[in-house]
């Protein structure tokens, strides 16, 4: 078990639904992220979150809307999606910062597989 | 900008040793980890450097050159269950955020 799970595991939406990813992380980490992964190409982060604050966003167009209420659970919003947008969505928590030995590894969910028809 | 580089694809046979390159070049540098994702499943974490040389964890042993930009992975007594896909990433200056790889995917033949 990885600590951090994530729902649904398989999601297919029209074009014009509305839809969340649901994340939470039972490791006392303080920091979350939000990953897509496509065939053939790397993880691309999307968003990053410290202590409930957003301190990344990779440039995701706005139909993805992230949500953090608290360090442990970790929403991605989603609304009026394409049909490129359907790939493997992993979420991730670690601790804070760069300090600590270990590096601060980041631990992942088992991923949404998400279809947009 | 950011890349990091590792072969596609490679094979191996049960009981053999393989290693898995990484070339980096990214705006900073703060620690090189490696990440072992079987097909439809999460990425897990297998080891971490962030000083130059070798760590060593049972079979499978980490190297870094910050010089050079360089790591590899290498796997000993290889075994059907090390196939899997293999991801190199780096952290940059920036703080926890986390630039990968495209992944090495390994076949481990009997």
């Amino acid at each position: 078990e990885t600590g951090v799970t994530q729902t649904p595991r398989h999601l297919v939406m029209g074009m014009t639904n509305k839809k969340s990813l649901k994340c939470e992380q039972h490791l006392g980490h303080n920091a979350m992220y939000w990953y897509k992964q496509s065939a053939k190409k790397p993880l691309e982060l999307m968003f990053v979150y410290n202590f409930k604050e957003q301190t990344e966003n990779n440039s995701v167009p706005s139909r993805f809307s992230p949500e953090c209420p608290n360090s442990s659970h970790l929403f991605l919003h989603l609304h009026t999606l394409q049909p490129e947008d359907s790939a493997l969505y992993l979420c991730a928590s670690s601790r804070s910062g760069t300090s600590g030995y270990g590096g601060n590894e980041q631990f992942f969910g088992p991923g949404t597989r998400l279809t947009v028809l | 900008g950011q890349n990091i580089d590792q072969p596609t694809e490679m094979t191996a046979t049960e009981g053999a040793i393989v290693q898995i390159n990484c070339t980096y070049q990214t705006s900073g540098f703060n620690g090189l980890f490696w990440y072992q994702q079987h097909a439809g499943e999460a990425p897990t974490f297998l080891s971490y450097n962030v000083l130059d040389g070798l760590e060593e964890k049972g079979r499978f042993s980490s190297f870094l050159s910050r010089s050079k930009g360089y790591s590899y992975l290498l796997l000993k007594e290889l075994q059907m269950k090390d196939s899997a896909s293999y991801l190199c990433a780096v952290r940059d200056q920036a703080g926890t955020a986390l630039i990968f790889g495209k992944g090495t995917t390994l076949s481990v033949s009997s």
